[in-house]
């Protein structure tokens, strides 16, 4: 199975900073990479498929970068409803994968 | 709107069985994968298994491999999940979720139940 490893598993920041995750894979998963949020209670939502498209509603400060075996989750600018908790996900091989989880919090 | 509601879940002893549904809505279910994701009290997210839009590509988690069995009934709009020899570590909250495409493993999945509880326990 392929294994999914983020960086770092928490994160404290500052409204208006800008943030990157980050998520390694334990082989090539070429561009087959989804980024999740989570909040406390809630479902995941997807931001991101396929390393770098924007989910529809999504807002355009998430972005994301990467191919092969290192992928980035970049937030511009941090906005106070984007303290939750990250997954990444590798959707190119079975089972698909999930990251452990980088949790965000307001510093 | 797209809608998916997850029901089945309860408290049932290890050893027991229980069969998860998901009742969709708001799209049309033959069109797209279908998938269970679940996550234990304080954890994070573990997939647990796949089903292409006519059942013809199915994939399981290693961890349930062999004990729990998809399906999907795409006249009634229905995604299913038959747990068997349930063990504690199966306590979890286990959401459907659907996929942006046909094809089981393509992309995201883009939209989820709230989730529905199993707990196993004596």
């Amino acid at each position: 199975d392929i294994q999914m490893t983020q960086s770092p598993s928490s994160l404290s920041a500052s409204v208006g900073d800008r943030v990157t995750i980050t998520c390694r894979a334990s082989q090539s998963i070429s561009r087959y990479l989804n980024w999740y949020q989570q909040k406390p209670g809630k479902a995941p939502k997807l931001l991101i498929y396929v390393v770098s498209s924007l989910q529809s509603g999504v807002s355009s400060r998430f972005s994301g970068s990467g191919s092969g075996t290192d992928f980035t989750l970049t937030i511009s600018s941090l906005q106070p409803e984007d303290f939750a908790t990250y997954y990444c996900q590798q959707s190119f091989s079975l089972p698909s994968t999930f990251g452990q989880g980088t949790r965000l919090e307001i510093k | 709107e797209v809608q998916l509601v997850e029901s089945g879940g309860g408290l049932v002893q290890p050893g027991r069985s229980l069969r998860l549904s998901c009742a969709v809505s708001g799209f049309t279910f033959d069109d797209y994968a279908m998938h269970w994701v679940r996550q234990a009290p304080g954890k994070g997210l573990e997939w647990v298994s796949g089903i292409s839009w006519n059942s013809g590509s199915i994939g399981y988690g290693d961890s349930v491999k062999g004990r729990f069995t998809i399906s999907r009934d795409n006249a009634k709009n229905y995604l299913y999940l038959q747990m068997n020899s349930l063990r504690a570590e199966d306590t979890a909250l286990y959401f459907c979720a659907k996929e942006i495409s046909r094809a089981m493993g393509s992309a995201g999945f883009d939209s989820w139940g709230q989730g529905t509880l199993v707990t196993v326990s004596s």
